[in-house]
């Protein structure tokens, strides 16, 4: 049984351009879930994908935008990105249907924006 | 004012002691988690509980639903504790998100 996985690990971009990040969920889990972390602070929700739909969203703007895709593997996408896009990004995979349901989280993608 | 609060925010400890880390929330909740985050970024979930107790090794979560309130406990605390400890909550409907809180900084001295 493989775990969540997510790349890259770091990268650096500059203001305005648009970012893919990306996550394999763990194996025979069909939902996925990303998180910010900004620097010191708890995760805050981005939005939830199941059977490539969005299933919930947090408070970001339109241009955190999301995919995922039939193997549940899924992207998250930030267009026209701000200094405050600057934070860790994380993934957590989960098999929905049972009860309080786990959440399985990836090392995280560190995005800075200069 | 945050749905979910913890205390202390930074805690140093001798190896050896017994730790204690609370967390308050605010609204319903469906579970309270309790995750570590060590420097780097990985979280891994230590405990899930909607009532009572659980324990894994030197480690015991309690929660009370009545008061709002869940601890968690290291017994016999080493180096390798150390770390950063968040309280989440699941407030239950279609999406099974997590609300965390902003953690606590843990330092076992050896």
């Amino acid at each position: 049984e493989t775990g969540v996985t997510q790349s890259p690990t770091h990268l650096i971009k500059t203001r305005g351009q648009q970012v893919t990040l990306r996550c394999s969920s763990q194996s025979g889990h069909n939902t996925v879930s990303w998180y910010q972390q900004a620097l010191g602070q708890g995760p805050q929700f981005i939005f939830q994908y199941y059977r490539e739909e969005e299933n919930g969203r947090g408070n970001f703007p339109p241009r955190f935008s999301g995919l995922q895709f039939p193997n549940y593997s899924s992207e998250l996408n930030v267009n026209a990105l701000e200094l405050d896009d600057s934070a860790l990004y994380l993934c957590a995979s989960s098999f929905a249907g049972v009860a309080y349901n786990e959440q399985f989280f990836g090392p995280g993608t560190r995005l800075t924006v200069l | 004012k945050n749905e979910v609060e913890q205390s202390p925010q930074n805690l140093t400890a001798q190896e050896g002691e017994f730790i204690t880390i609370n967390c308050s929330y605010s609204v319903g909740i469906s579970a309270l988690h309790w995750l570590q985050q060590h420097p780097g970024g990985g979280i891994v979930s230590l405990f899930m509980l909607s009532s009572g107790k659980k324990k894994h090794g030197r480690l015991i979560a309690t929660i009370n639903i009545q008061e709002k309130h869940s601890s968690l406990h290291i017994t016999a605390s080493h180096p390798r504790d150390s770390a950063v400890y968040i309280c989440a909550f699941s407030p239950g409907g279609a999406t099974n998100k997590l609300i965390f809180g902003t953690g606590t900084l843990l330092a076992v001295q050896p």
